[in-house]
């Protein structure tokens, strides 16, 4: 079956330190990736994403990119700040489920950046 | 531009009472829906979609109920809250063409 791995959390960083959120998935074919983040107290936004092989998603920052021989979408950041302190949660939506909103997700990873 | 609302933001409920949580949509017509859970501590579990009026589908067994009366209107209820209901319930929908969702801001819910 399909299923989004992150590695757990709390991950806590001072700020200016490089990130590194690690995401692995199983899906059949080539689903659509994406990352999400989630500020206290809000719902969810989306931060990146990819739609096949090779691509880099990328916004305010981070990047992933889409690897289909180790099946991961890590999420970086160069230089992390306070502000980024959130929840980030990895996502795929499988192809025969494209364009449904059928998302799976991991379970989520607590960033704390301290100043 | 795409806007989901969700009422109340917050709800402290008793144990058995029930619960009707709304969400409505703009930016969009004859969009999926869905609504989504966060429970404490833990990913995002899929309860319900429709796609379309009076259309819902459950993903897992639970004590809750979703209705679609009105194409951009998605509401999610119970007769007989339990604790087990707790979470953060997230409405969203999907945009096109890779299937991302846009989420609304979400309603907090505590039973006691």
């Amino acid at each position: 079956g399909n299923s989004v791995t992150q590695m757990e959390g709390p991950v806590t960083l001072s700020e200016e330190a490089f990130l590194t959120i690690n995401c692995t998935y199983t899906a059949t074919g080539y689903p659509s990736l994406f990352w999400y983040v989630q500020y206290p107290g809000e719902g969810l936004q989306l931060l990146l994403k990819a739609t096949k092989a090779d691509d880099k998603g990328s916004n305010k920052g981070f990047e992933a990119t889409y690897r289909k021989e180790t099946t991961s979408f890590h999420l970086e950041k160069g230089s992390v700040q306070v502000s980024d302190s959130a929840v980030y949660f990895c996502a795929l939506t499988p192809k025969s489920s494209s364009n449904t909103g059928k998302l799976i997700f991991g379970q989520g990873t607590t960033l704390q950046v301290k100043p | 531009s795409q806007t989901i609302h969700q009422w109340p933001a917050t709800l402290v409920q008793p144990v058995g009472s029930p619960l009707s949580l709304e969400c409505t949509v703009e930016g969009t017509s004859n969009p999926n829906l869905y609504w989504y859970r966060q429970a404490a501590g833990r990913g995002l579990q899929l309860l319900f979609y429709s796609v379309g009026i009076g259309q819902i589908s459950s993903e897992v067994p639970q004590n809750l109920s979703a209705s679609r009366p009105q194409d951009r209107q998605f509401i999610l209820s119970s007769k007989k809250l339990l604790l087990s209901d707790s979470g953060f319930y997230l409405c969203a929908y999907p945009t096109r063409p890779t299937g991302e969702l846009f989420f609304g801001e979400g309603s907090r819910l505590t039973v006691l």
